[in-house]
């Protein structure tokens, strides 16, 4: 069965902290998504990913395909990174379906 | 480019009536998908279209749901009739060729149906 599982569920953080959010899938993927959504409800993409590591200012997202894992990194965090953080994966042979992981709830506390 | 569109924004309906949800992608993507999103289930994929033809309608979850891409520009999903547990936030996200294409979401319809 493709699975996606992320945790935690929840995080709190002081601003300042180093935040590691974790995801893991069951099968072989062709590519890997962090979403982040906004309090108002918004969805934006942050990251896709196929291999190794990219990074967007002080977001870094890492994948390890043959432990079938990434994680998304923030470096710095600040209240404004208080959203929720989605992992979303493209399974092989899934053309382009989304199976979406339950969501992380980041909250960083000034 | 002003994104992905989605209309209405909020929706409240009662049950027995029909509902219609509008979508414009992004120019020129010509990938477009409908999500739905509720506490239980988080995001699901419904249906998605390729060159407005669906290429995979299994997340649809009955025949009380439909939805169409009669342009490159335009899609819309159906409910008829609604059902209070169709209440749930529906997200329409658009990309571009390519498998590797990251896609954009629109803001989202926030249906209720009492």
């Amino acid at each position: 069965k493709n699975e996606v599982e992320q945790s935690p569920q929840n995080l709190t953080a002081q601003e300042g902290e180093f935040i590691t959010i974790n995801c893991s899938y069951s099968v072989g993927i062709s590519a890997l998504h962090w979403l982040q959504q906004h309090p108002g409800g918004g969805i934006v993409s942050l990251f896709m990913l196929s291999s190794g590591k990219k990074k967007h200012g002080r977001l870094i997202a890492t994948i390890n395909i043959q432990e079938k894992h990434s994680s998304l990194h923030i470096t710095a965090s600040h209240p404004r990174d208080s959203a929720v953080y989605i992992c979303a994966v493209q399974f092989s042979g899934s053309a382009r379906q989304l199976t979406f992981g339950s969501g992380t709830q980041l909250t960083v506390l000034p | 480019d002003a994104g992905v569109i989605q209309s209405p924004r909020h929706e409240v309906t009662e049950m027995g009536q029909e509902v219609t949800l509008r979508c414009k992608p992004i120019s020129g993507h010509d990938y477009l998908f409908w999500y739905r999103q509720t506490m239980m289930r988080g995001l699901e994929l419904l249906i998605y279209f390729n060159n407005n033809v669906p290429i995979d309608d299994s997340g649809m979850p009955e025949d009380r749901f439909s939805a169409k891409m009669p342009n490159a520009s335009f899609s819309t999903l159906k409910i008829q009739p609604s059902e209070p547990r169709d209440s749930a936030v529906y997200f329409c996200a658009s990309s571009g060729t390519g498998i590797l294409n990251e896609q954009f979401f629109g803001p989202g319809t926030r249906l209720t149906v009492l």
